[in-house]
């Protein structure tokens, strides 16, 4: 069936670092891929997705290409502030399951002033 | 509204008690999903609904847990006899059509269930 690994956590930065959270999944067909982030006291939001093989997703600094050739769906950015202080789940959609989407266990991500 | 709610926020109970939990979802939204999240773990799917009907019930752990939707909106998870390894925060979500590639979902702010 599909599933979503993620980096586990914490993982913890200095302000001004560059962030790289791991994501590779497994599924057949031609998933779509999200990661959502989950800011203290709130609930899940989109971040951002890709629909499509190396289709790249961005929002607020952070990006994530759809790597069919190695499953993967990375999140970068380039520069973190105190503010991105969140957990990021890593999930995917497909036609094999359903369209479920599944969620990765989430990576929490410190950032130290 | 302008986003999805839930309620209560927090929920003390005790085990053996019944609780229900509540979801508002975008007013529009005529897919509603239920998800637990335990400490430390991902989200675990529980049910989805399309309209008021309940296509994929394949999450729910045991048959003392149930779900209903009315009106194409307000949903209603109910959790009988509960167990102290039922403590999680429950999630919602709604979107905007039916369950498809590339769909969004939206999430409400979860409800905290402790069972002591």
């Amino acid at each position: 069936g599909n599933s979503v690994t993620q980096m586990e956590g914490p993982v913890t930065l200095s302000e001004e670092a560059f962030l790289t959270i791991n994501c590779t999944y497994t599924a057949t067909g031609y998933p779509s891929l999200f990661w959502y982030v989950q800011y203290p006291g709130e609930g899940l939001q989109l971040l951002l997705k890709a629909t499509k093989a190396d289709d790249k997703g961005s929002n607020k600094g952070f990006e994530a290409t759809y790597r069919k050739e190695t499953t993967s769906f990375h999140l970068e950015k380039g520069s973190v502030q105190v503010s991105d202080s969140a957990v990021y789940f890593c999930a995917l959609s497909g036609r094999g399951g359903g369209f479920k989407t599944i969620f990765g266990a989430g990576t929490r991500l410190f950032v130290k002033a | 509204g302008a986003g999805v709610s839930q309620s209560p926020s927090n929920k003390v109970t005790e085990k053996g008690k019944d609780v229900e939990l509540r979801c508002d979802p975008i007013s529009g939204h005529t897919a509603l999903y239920w998800y637990r999240q335990s400490l430390g773990q991902g989200l675990e799917f529980l049910i989805y609904f399309q309209g008021n009907s309940a296509p994929d019930k394949s999450g729910l752990p045991s048959d003392r847990f149930s779900a209903e939707r009315t009106g194409g909106s307000v949903s209603t998870l109910t959790i009988q006899r509960t167990q102290q390894e039922d403590s999680a925060v429950y999630l919602c979500a709604s979107s905007l059509v039916r369950r498809g590639p590339g769909e969004t979902q939206y999430f409400g702010p979860g409800t905290r269930l402790l069972v002591l």
